[in-house]
């Protein structure tokens, strides 16, 4: 049973990185076909795509994040993490790791989200 | 950049149909999925490939794609169905893209 769980601070300060990981267990994150993507949910807003990564190829990110967003992959740990850079208020909101299958066109798994607030 | 739009809100009474709409240009071309969010909980699958469902999903759920508008079509809709929906597709100029999220109350 493939599973994803992030983790990361809930409290990030004005103008700070906000730092999450994605755990992944029952598939290893080097298979093919899968893309690890990061989704999040600003408060009072819907869905926004941040970004994905494919083990063997280059992020893609969001336009309206990519001056600020980084996606990694650390295949010893099974594990990918998301990093955003001077973060506001904006940023605040709900954050999850979900699998992209190449063959679905669609995010089959998720995790159960990580709140995160930015505030001074 | 590519836009998304859905109604942002439909209500349906127990055991009626839900018709939950996502327009954008050619969006026909484009291969839709849907996602199911309940309140407190994260997006589950409901359909993907404008028409498939995962398995586990519920028969009354059903979708199509066509022109410029994909829907979303929940047959027998029930108390539990209550829960904001975002349809989402991959766009070449602007990567992935969801819509605006519909929220349906079952009233």
């Amino acid at each position: 049973q493939v599973q994803l769980q992030e983790s990361g601070p809930g409290l990030v300060k004005t103008s700070q990185t906000l730092s999450l990981i994605c755990n992944v267990s029952g598939v290893s994150i080097t298979s093919d076909g899968y893309y690890w993507t990061w989704i999040r949910r600003p408060a009072g807003k819907g869905l926004e795509w941040v970004g994905r990564m494919y083990p063997t190829g280059i992020p893609n990110y969001s336009p309206s994040l990519e001056s600020r967003v980084a996606i990694s992959l650390d295949t010893s740990k099974n594990q990918f993490s998301l990093k955003l850079t001077s973060v506001t208020a904006a940023d605040t909101g709900a954050y999850y790791c979900a699998r992209w299958v190449q063959l679905r066109q669609a995010c089959d798994v998720w995790g159960q989200g990580t709140t995160v607030i930015v505030s001074s | 950049s590519y836009v998304m739009t859905q109604p942002p809100s439909v209500s349906v009474s127990p055991g009626q149909t839900a018709t939950i709409t996502c327009s954008g240009d050619k969006l026909g071309d484009k291969y839709v999925s849907w996602y199911q969010q309940r309140p407190g909980q994260s997006p589950i699958l409901v359909i993907y490939q404008d028409l498939r469902r995962p398995s586990g999903i519920p028969q009354r759920f059903s979708a199509s794609n066509s022109g410029n508008t994909a829907t979303l079509t929940i047959s027998g809709t029930q108390a539990v169905d209550e829960a904001d929906y975002f349809c989402l597709v991959w766009d070449s100029g602007t990567a992935w893209v969801f819509g605006g999220g519909t929220t349906l109350n079952v009233l």
